[in-house]
């Protein structure tokens, strides 16, 4: 299994430009979400995922689309990228949303100038 | 959520036992206390959780306090790839919970050669 794996590992957007950000799992994991992390920071849930066609809001969703039509894929999307959101972006997923051991990708390190 | 406070950095001679400690005073009957840890740039990584009992896994032992308001995160022979930032997060479990994990700002423990 290779396990949560995310694309991009670095982007550099200018401001308002549209981009998004792949996360893509093997192990059929139900749940999903995407954290990002500020420096010095710790992590901020974004949007999650308990299922296929099911997507919800977490803390810090504000400026940011999810989708989630299969259950290994969960992308992330900037409409119009601002300088606020240069952050390192990461996925994670887990068996159900009952179980909250995450396996987490690699992450995404974002800048937006 | 129960809210969390941990010490914000600790040192830790490689070898020695590294005790990470946990206040969560108001933790209700069904909640869950979880450890993560994030090792620099990395994704972070799940370690242990547990209810009432003490746990032991390969990584750590946790020890939770007879009343649950405190915990404190074992590693019995820290090295210095233990070097990271750990995160205790208290979670209630169930299916009503759609699996929201919370990470504070954790302990940076720096482990010392």
């Amino acid at each position: 299994n290779a396990g949560v794996t995310q694309t991009p590992k670095f982007q550099v957007l200018k401001t308002g430009q549209s981009m998004t950000l792949q996360c893509a799992q093997d192990m059929n994991h139900e749940y999903m979400s995407w954290y990002r992390q500020d420096p010095g920071m710790g992590l901020r849930l974004i949007h999650y995922s308990v299922g296929a066609g099911i997507t919800d809001q977490g803390e810090v969703p504000n400026g940011y689309n999810v989708s989630r039509s299969t259950t290994e894929d969960f992308p992330l999307r900037l409409l119009s990228a601002a300088p606020s959101q240069t952050s390192v972006y990461f996925c994670a997923s887990t068996i159900n949303n009952r179980v909250k051991k995450l396996f987490f990708g690699s992450g995404t390190q974002l800048s937006v100038l | 959520d129960a809210k969390t406070t941990q010490p914000p950095s600790m040192d830790c001679a490689e070898g020695r036992a590294a005790n990470l400690p946990c206040n969560h005073s108001t933790i209700s009957g069904n909640e869950y206390v979880y450890w993560y840890r994030q090792i620099h740039s990395q994704g972070p990584q799940y370690i242990i959780h547990g209810l009432k009992n003490n746990e032991t896994n390969e990584m750590a032992s946790l020890i939770i306090t007879e009343d649950r308001k405190s915990s404190t995160l074992i590693l019995p022979h820290a090295t210095l790839r233990d070097t990271a930032v750990y995160y205790c997060i208290v979670r209630a479990g169930g299916s009503g919970n759609t699996g929201k994990l919370i990470f504070g700002q954790g302990t940076t423990l720096q482990v010392k050669p």
